[in-house]
C-alpha cells in the first residue's frame, strides 16, 4: 500500500543530544514537509523540500536540520540548539503543485527527559 | 508571506445540527488552493475538502461544504447533520500555485465538540 511512514512513534531525548526523526514515502511525491504541533495548537512549518537535494526553511527552522538525498526520504534532526523540542512532529508529502492534497504520516511524539 | 487565520478556537454543535467553521487567509496571489483537514484524537490528519481558487463553484463532499469568497479571502466549512465522529480539530490550509516554493500553510485550528 502506498503511504507515508514516520518512525519512531515515541522518542525520548536527553538534554544536549541530537535525535533524528525518520520520514519515508512511497507515493512518488516530489514535495515533503515537516511540521511541529504543540498541544492545542496548529501546525508550524519547520522545513520543506520540493525536489531531491534541495530544501527550504519554514517558519521555525532554528535548531532543526534536514536532508533530502533520496526522493522517498526526508529525515529531520532535532539538534541540541533547539531549546524546547518537546512536541508532536508530523511529516507530509504531496505533489509540489496542484489541488492534490498532502498525505501525512502518523507523527512522532518527542519528549525531552 | 501567506497567513491563515481561524478565529474560533473551539466550537460546539448538537448532534444532527449544522455548524460553520471560519477561515480567512491573506495572500497577494491569484492562483492557489485551499483545504480543510480534520485531526481526530488519533492525530492522523485527514483531508475533508479542497477548493481551487479559480473555481467559483463551492466544493461539496457529502455533508461537508465550503463557502469560498475569493474577494473577501474567506473559506468557511459547513458541516451538516453533525455526527459524533465529526468531533475533532479542524485545520484550514493554503497552498499557492507558484512554479517553486509552494509551502502548505495551516491555521491554528478549531476544536469541534459534538454533543449527543
Amino acid at each position: 500500500d502506498g503511504g507515508i511512514t514516520q518512525s519512531p512513534k515515541y522518542l525520548f531525548r536527553k538534554e544536549g543530544q541530537n535525535v533524528t526523526l525518520s520520514c519515508e514515502q512511497n507515493l512518488n511525491h516530489d514535495a515533503m514537509y515537516w511540521y511541529r504541533q504543540d498541544p492545542g495548537q496548529g501546525l508550524r512549518l519547520i522545513y520543506y523540500s520540493q525536489i531531491v537535494n534541495d530544501f527550504q526553511k519554514g517558519d521555525i527552522a532554528e535548531g532543526y536540520s534536514v536532508s533530502r538525498e533520496k526522493k522517498e526520504s526526508f529525515p529531520l534532526t532535532v539538534t541540541s540548539a533547539q531549546k524546547n523540542p518537546t512536541a508532536f512532529y508530523l511529516c507530509a508529502s504531496s505533489w509540489p503543485r496542484g489541488v492534490t492534497e498532502a498525505f501525512f504520516g502518523q507523527g512522532t511524539r518527542l519528549t525531552v527527559v | 508571506a501567506q497567513t491563515v487565520t481561524q478565529s474560533q478556537p473551539e466550537m460546539s454543535v448538537q448532534e444532527a445540527e449544522t455548524v460553520t467553521l471560519s477561515c480567512t487567509y491573506d495572500t497577494s496571489e491569484s492562483d492557489y488552493y485551499l483545504f480543510w483537514y480534520k485531526q481526530p484524537p488519533s492525530r492522523q490528519m485527514i483531508l475533508v475538502i479542497r477548493q481551487e481558487a479559480y473555481k467559483q463553484q463551492n466544493a461539496t463532499e457529502n455533508r461537508f461544504s465550503v463557502n469560498f469568497q475569493k474577494a473577501a479571502k474567506s473559506f468557511s466549512l459547513k458541516i451538516s447533520d453533525s455526527q459524533l465522529g465529526d468531533a475533532a480539530m479542524y485545520f484550514c490550509a493554503y497552498r499557492s500555485d507558484m512554479e517553486y516554493g509552494n509551502k502548505l500553510v495551516f491555521g491554528a485550528g478549531t476544536i469541534l465538540r459534538v454533543k449527543s
